[in-house]
């Protein structure tokens, strides 16, 4: 069984420019959660969506977008990139959105805005 | 102040020895993950824990709920287990709507 797999690896995209990243999660999670870890620190919480619908959002602006789709993979976008969202991001994925239920992390996506 | 801090940030070891890595927590938690981070990025879940201490080959992790403490024990250490360790917890009310709140990281390096 595929692991939680993300797309692309790599980025580099320009300030002011419009990003899609993608994340597939374990066949049978319906959980898919996004985190920004920016160099030296901890993953930071950016979105959280079961089944199909937003059930968390962290402290990002309103640039930072997402969505589930029928699948349960997911996509987050970011509009107008600015240097400091420059970060690895990542995906995690459950079976359910409650405490207890094991994550598994993809391998991320490194963005390099310029 | 974070919710989550580590210690030690940065931990250098000999191989063969014991380590030991603290994380502390000021919220009310439902459970505990620790994780392990390659320098490619990709996470490894290592545990879950809300109570006791849980053992995974060189591998043990304690949690004490009432002094809100869990730390990470690898025994007889080892070059591959240079990482960076990350502890991560779930807030009691349903994980915040399912987010985790991580620490900054301890950066272990293990010579031969």
């Amino acid at each position: 069984d595929a692991g939680v797999t993300q797309s692309p690896t790599h980025l580099i995209k320009t300030r002011g420019q419009h990003v899609t990243l993608r994340c597939s999660p374990i066949s049978g999670h319906k959980s898919v959660s996004w985190y920004q870890q920016v160099l030296g620190q901890g993953p930071q919480f950016i979105f959280q969506y079961y089944e199909k619908e937003e059930r968390g959002r962290g402290n990002f602006p309103d640039r930072f977008s997402a969505r589930q789709f029928p699948n349960y993979s997911s996509e987050l976008n970011v509009n107008a990139l600015l240097l400091g969202d420059s970060a690895l991001y990542l995906c995690a994925s459950s079976l359910s959105r409650f405490a207890g239920g094991g994550y598994t992390f993809g391998s991320g996506t490194r963005l390099t805005v310029v | 102040k974070n919710e989550v801090e580590q210690s030690p940030q940065n931990l250098t070891a000999q191989e063969g020895e014991f380590i030991t890595i603290n994380c502390s927590y000021s919220v009310g938690i439902s459970a505990l993950h620790w994780l392990q981070q390659h320098p490619g990025g990709g996470i490894v879940s290592l545990f879950m824990l809300s109570s006791g201490k849980k053992k995974h080959g060189r591998l043990i992790a304690t949690i004490n709920i009432q002094e809100k403490h869990s730390s990470l024990h690898i025994t007889a250490s080892h070059p591959r287990d240079s990482a960076v360790y990350i502890c991560a917890v779930e807030d009691e009310y349903g994980g915040s709507q399912g987010n985790l709140i991580f620490g900054k990281g301890t950066k272990l390096s293990v010579k031969p």
